[in-house]
């Protein structure tokens, strides 16, 4: 089945660490992955997306994630964390291959970065 | 700039009471989703409709019925609302299905009792 898994609930780290928020997925297929970030009260913001060429990408706020196809991981990373980034942040991955559009996301992993 | 726009933000119901979520969009975006956010649970999508005219089941329509009224407009309706309906409501929209990261409204907060 086509899945994807944030193992972590929550990510503690101190400001001005990097910090990692992890994504693995399963797959039969190629997919489109992407990170998205909630803050309290709030909906979801698209932070970033994989669709194919560099594994590397870049997005807001400074954020990037690196795409593993042999790991089937899209790891969400910030050099440097801010306060202000604590927040609730979603993997998802949306497949190609009998793909009728759906949207497939992660738990949730919660940041918190304390000052 | 207003994006996705829900309606109501919040409610309160009783069980087997209906009610009916509305969203729109300005973007002029093809398909619209319905999701709803439950803890430890992440989103899970209800009903979803990749162009005006059509809707399609997601992994937990159970209870629910959509309608895209025109391209801007896709409400959600509970024809008899359970406790187990109580959850955070997301519309959200993008321009197609494929690459196009979704683009969410505030929420609506429903309760049934």
């Amino acid at each position: 089945a086509q899945s994807v898994a944030q193992p972590e609930d929550q990510v503690n780290v101190a400001e001005g660490n990097p910090l990692t928020v992890k994504c693995t997925y399963s797959v039969s297929g190629n997919p489109y992955l992407f990170w998205y970030v909630q803050y309290p009260n709030r909906g979801l913001q698209f932070l970033l997306k994989y669709i194919t060429g560099d594994n590397l990408v870049k997005g807001s706020y400074g954020f990037e994630a690196e795409f593993n196809k042999s790991q089937t991981s899209f790891h969400l990373k910030k050099p440097s964390a801010l306060v202000s980034d604590s927040a609730l942040y979603f993997c998802a991955v949306r497949f190609l291959s009998g793909n009728t559009g759906k949207l497939i996301f992660g738990q949730g992993t919660t940041l918190q970065v304390k000052p | 700039n207003a994006g996705v726009t829900q309606t109501p933000k919040f409610q309160v119901l009783k069980t087997g009471q209906s009610m009916t979520l509305q969203c729109a969009q300005d973007m002029n975006h093809n398909s619209m989703y319905w999701y709803r956010q439950d803890p430890g649970m992440g989103l899970r999508l209800i009903y979803y409709s990749a162009s005006e005219g059509t809707t399609d089941k997601g992994e937990v329509p159970n209870g629910y019925n959509v309608s895209r009224l025109n391209k801007r407009e896709f409400s959600l309706r509970l024809e008899s609302a359970a406790p187990s309906q109580t959850s955070v409501y997301f519309c959200a929209s993008s321009v197609r299905q494929g690459p196009g990261e979704l683009f969410f409204g505030e929420g609506s907060r429903l309760t049934v009792l």
